[in-house]
């Protein structure tokens, strides 16, 4: 049983498209997690939601989106792709506290 | 300020024992974790200290100085599977739903 998965694993897409990228988790966690990592391995976090609320909103351009239509689902809606979008975008949960998070596998986006 | 500094990349031989080291500066501190990422997948959990001193989990050990504001992850009987990054972070303002995550030590195990 996958704990958190994210979907599709691979994007490659041309600048300028809108894309989305989902993901679920099974295991019961109230906090949900978007995160970007870059070419140099800096994991840098984007969006936290907490039983469905918006709680953590970094400086992200407004053209990133998330959506959480319950507390075990987050997506996140990206507009108007742009070169450095590039990246490989992780989902995340936690229960909070000492348990850490469970990431999913990752989606690795390329704009082209 | 609130930052966390590990050594960008480490070398060790099988069957050695390995120290990455972690500094962190936060403002209400509120535990450190480590995590480890193999090339091409995601972080997983390795500890997390909220108290000093050293916790051990089989191979891997952790330490934690909230004093001196230094933790170490400790790998022995190194194998070549532990080859990966090692990351370290901090609740940001003591914050455990938000973290600052240092950019990771590479170690690379050789035999």
């Amino acid at each position: 049983d996958t704990a958190v998965s994210q979907t599709p694993k691979y994007l490659v897409t041309q600048m300028g498209n809108d894309k989305s990228i989902k993901c679920e988790q099974n295991l019961g966690h109230d906090t949900m997690y978007w995160y970007k990592q870059d070419s140099k391995k800096f994991l840098k976090i984007m969006f936290s939601y907490n039983n469905k609320e918006l709680i953590i909103n970094e400086t992200v351009p407004n053209r990133f989106s998330p959506k959480s239509p319950d507390k075990a689902h987050l997506n996140l809606h990206i507009n108007s792709l742009e070169l450095g979008d590039s990246a490989v975008y992780f989902c995340a949960s936690s229960p909070g506290g000492r348990y850490g998070y469970t990431f999913g596998s990752g989606t690795r986006l390329t704009v082209v | 300020g609130q930052n966390i500094d590990q050594p960008t990349e480490m070398t060790a031989t099988e069957g050695a024992i390995v120290q990455i080291n972690c500094t962190y500066q936060t403002s209400g501190f509120n535990g450190l974790f480590w995590y480890q990422q193999h090339a091409g997948e995601a972080p997983t959990f390795l500890s997390y200290n909220v108290l000093d001193g050293l916790e051990e989990k089989g191979r891997f050990s952790s330490f934690l100085s909230r004093s001196k504001g230094y933790s170490y992850l400790l790998l022995k009987e190194l194998q070549m599977k532990d080859s990966a990054s090692y990351l370290c972070a901090a609740p940001y303002a003591g914050n455990n739903r938000k973290l600052i995550w240092g950019l990771g030590t590479s170690l690379a195990v050789n035999p």
